[in-house]
């Protein structure tokens, strides 16, 4: 199985930052990487798929690279409402895993 | 509009079984990959189950295999997750999501998700 280590676990962050959360895969999955927001008793949102496509509706200040084993999630400007828990996620190969999530927490 | 929206959860024995649906609108259900993903409480999210759009091909988590059953009935554009010998790890959220491809792909959909508790 393709483990996804993400990196950190957690981070505090004032509004108006700007934040980079990294995702390394245990083997290589191209660009077969996605990133998701999470808040409690929601449902997980997408935000980016194919390691750097923003999905549609989803604002310019996500951005998401990285190929390979290698990912980046960078979040300029952090207004209230990006506070949450964000995953990385490969869906190159069966079965589908995903990193452990980081909490942006308001600082 | 796509529309997901799962059922079926509650509380259960350990040992017992249980079969969660998710009825899905708003796309052509039989072109595109169905998930269960769960997530336990104070955890992060994991990948369960995943079926391919005609539902001949289906993938488990290995922590699932031999107990959990995913089906899907392109007639009533309904995913099912059969859940059975129920174990207190199993108490989760369980979300549904479609993938954007035939086989695979990324999540693009998610419902919010129906709650299973395994306890005595």
């Amino acid at each position: 199985d393709i483990q996804m280590t993400q990196s950190p676990s957690s981070l505090s962050a004032s509004v108006g930052d700007r934040v980079t959360i990294t995702c390394r895969a245990s083997q290589a999955i191209s660009n077969d990487l996605a990133w998701f927001q999470h808040k409690p008793g929601k449902a997980p949102k997408l935000l980016i798929y194919g390691a750097s496509t923003l999905q549609y509706g989803v604002p310019s200040k996500f951005s998401g690279s990285g190929s390979g084993t290698d990912f980046t999630l960078t979040i300029i400007s952090l207004q209230p409402e990006d506070f949450a828990t964000y995953y990385c996620q490969q869906y190159n190969t069966y079965p589908l895993t995903f990193g452990g999530g980081t909490k942006v927490e308001i600082k | 509009e796509v529309k997901l929206v799962e059922s079926g959860g509650g509380l259960v024995q350990p040992g017992g079984s249980l079969r969660l649906s998710c009825a899905a609108s708003g796309f052509t259900f039989t072109t595109f990959a169905m998930n269960w993903i769960r997530q336990a409480p104070g955890k992060g999210l994991e990948w369960v189950s995943g079926i391919s759009g005609s539902g001949g091909s289906t993938y488990y988590a290995d922590s699932v295999k031999g107990r959990f059953t995913i089906s899907k009935d392109n007639f009533k554009n309904t995913l099912y997750l059969q859940i059975n010998s129920l174990r207190d790890e199993d108490t989760a959220v369980y979300f549904c999501a479609k993938s954007d491809g035939y086989n695979s792909g990324w999540l693009d959909y998610w419902g919010q998700g129906t709650l299973v508790t395994v306890s005595s």
